[in-house]
């Protein structure tokens, strides 16, 4: 069974600093995303990677992927109030497709 | 730019009534999903839908579940006799399928308040 693990759950911290999400997956998956959600609404497709080494980068956020590690990142850079929400990591599953969802992040910066 | 769309966007109904949770996803999308989330926790999967047949189901996704898609937009989620825990977000999802991966689209959300 395909577990993902994000960590950590919550994270609080001050504007302008740096700080990294990590979502740890337990089998073999070429294909990861990242979805931001604010309180009481939908979930938004921030980042699609596809293969080991993939990079993408979006104002202040850089999400990468690394298969053979299992491990995939979403930095913050320079962190603003803006960025405040909740981060979902979810593998795709090679077999059928499907999405297995982390627990989430729950990330509040302060001004 | 197209859009998932949910109605209604909250549901109250009472313990052992039917719900039917609509949604209209975006019309060149070939997959339909639904997920639910209880307040503060993590996405669960439901069930996926294609070519007019659910492809994968969860756990979750028991008998007093039902999914349909009536017509050439709608994609309906019908829960046969509600239960207090089922009270949660259900949010549809659609995806094209490019081959390469399947990235989702969420719909609004539903909130269901069983009482």
């Amino acid at each position: 069974e395909l577990k993902v693990e994000q960590n950590p759950l919550f994270l609080s911290m001050q504007e302008g600093k740096n700080y990294t999400i990590y979502c740890n997956y337990s089998t073999t998956s070429d294909r990861l995303y990242w979805y931001r959600q604010d309180p009481g609404k939908s979930l938004e497709s921030l980042f699609v990677l596809l293969s080991n080494g993939a990079v993408k980068q979006e104002g202040r956020l850089m999400a990468s992927l690394d298969t053979k590690a299992r491990l995939s990142t979403l930095h913050i850079t320079a962190a603003v109030h803006d960025l405040s929400a909740t981060y979902f990591c979810a593998v795709e599953m090679d077999s059928n497709y499907q999405l297995i969802w982390g627990a989430g992040t729950k990330l509040i910066i302060k001004p | 730019e197209p859009e998932v769309t949910q109605t209604p966007s909250h549901q109250v109904t009472q313990m052992g009534q039917e719900v039917i949770l609509r949604c209209v996803p975006i019309s060149n999308h070939l997959y339909f999903y639904w997920y639910r989330q209880i307040l503060g926790q993590k996405v669960e999967f439901l069930v996926s839908f294609y070519n007019n047949e659910i492809s994968e189901k969860s756990e979750i996704f028991d008998d007093q579940f039902s999914v349909e898609r009536p017509d050439g937009s709608n994609f309906t989620l019908k829960i046969r006799s509600t239960k207090l825990e089922d009270s949660a977000m259900y949010f549809c999802a659609s995806s094209e399928w490019a081959g390469l991966y399947n990235e989702q689209f969420f719909g609004p959300g539903t909130r269901l308040t069983v009482l």
